[in-house]
């Protein structure tokens, strides 16, 4: 079956780059998806690449795709404390019911100012 | 245009209750789903729809039931609230297939069952 892995917790400087890491075993993902969630909040999607692309680069957001080793990285520039939240890495396959994610335990990143 | 609206947000059951979440998104999108999420587990799915008058089971489903008699509406459902069913229940849709990166998620609701 599918699943995916993630460290549970990433601790930084305000300032500093943070960089989150995923990795996953099902090789037919069509899309892999960063997701940000706030403190009692719901899931907000941050970014997503294809997977026939390698890097994808989004203001202070560079996802990083390793499809050999099925290693999905999350580079986050000049860290914020707004940034604190648990990111979620997900990968996604597209069958007969749409686009179905399967979820990371997510990382929890704790910004210090 | 509300996107995914979760009601209630909070409830709390005792063991043997039943209650229903409702999801609704006005986006007119094809398919919803209902995931829950536990610490350290991410978000597994419950139950899904294709559509109109569809249901499906997902990972997660014993113990739930879903019914989707509106497009704009999916209801899970537990008959007989249990504590290990404590978690957030997140409710998302998307549009259909050939347009379906991104799933749209509800603020969730937090059950506990005690």
């Amino acid at each position: 079956g599918e699943d995916v892995e993630q460290s549970l917790f990433l601790s930084v400087r305000e300032g500093d780059s943070s960089v989150i890491n995923c990795t996953y075993t099902d090789s037919s993902s069509t899309y892999l998806y960063w997701y940000k969630q706030e403190p009692g909040a719901g899931l907000q999607l941050l970014t997503y690449i294809f997977s026939n692309m390698d890097m994808k680069q989004d203001q202070r957001l560079t996802v990083l795709l390793n499809k050999k080793d099925k290693h999905l990285s999350l580079r986050i520039a000049d860290t914020q404390t707004g940034d604190s939240a648990i990111y979620f890495c997900a990968e996604s396959r597209h069958n007969n019911a749409g686009n179905m994610l399967t979820f990371g335990g997510g990382t929890r990143l704790m910004v210090k100012p | 245009n509300a996107g995914v609206t979760q009601t209630p947000k909070f409830r709390v059951l005792k063991t043997g209750q039943s209650m229903t979440l409702l999801c609704a998104q006005d986006m007119n999108h094809e398919y919803m789903y209902w995931y829950r999420q536990d610490p350290g587990m991410g978000l597994r799915l419950i139950h899904y729809s294709v559509g109109e008058g569809t249901t499906a089971k997902g990972e997660v489903p014993d113990g739930y039931n879903v019914s989707r008699l509106k497009k704009q509406n999916f209801l899970l459902g537990l008959e007989s609230a249990a504590p290990s069913q404590t978690s957030v229940y997140f409710c998302a849709s998307i549009q259909n297939r050939e347009n379906s990166y991104e799933q749209y998620f509800g603020p969730g609701t937090r059950l506990t069952v005690t």
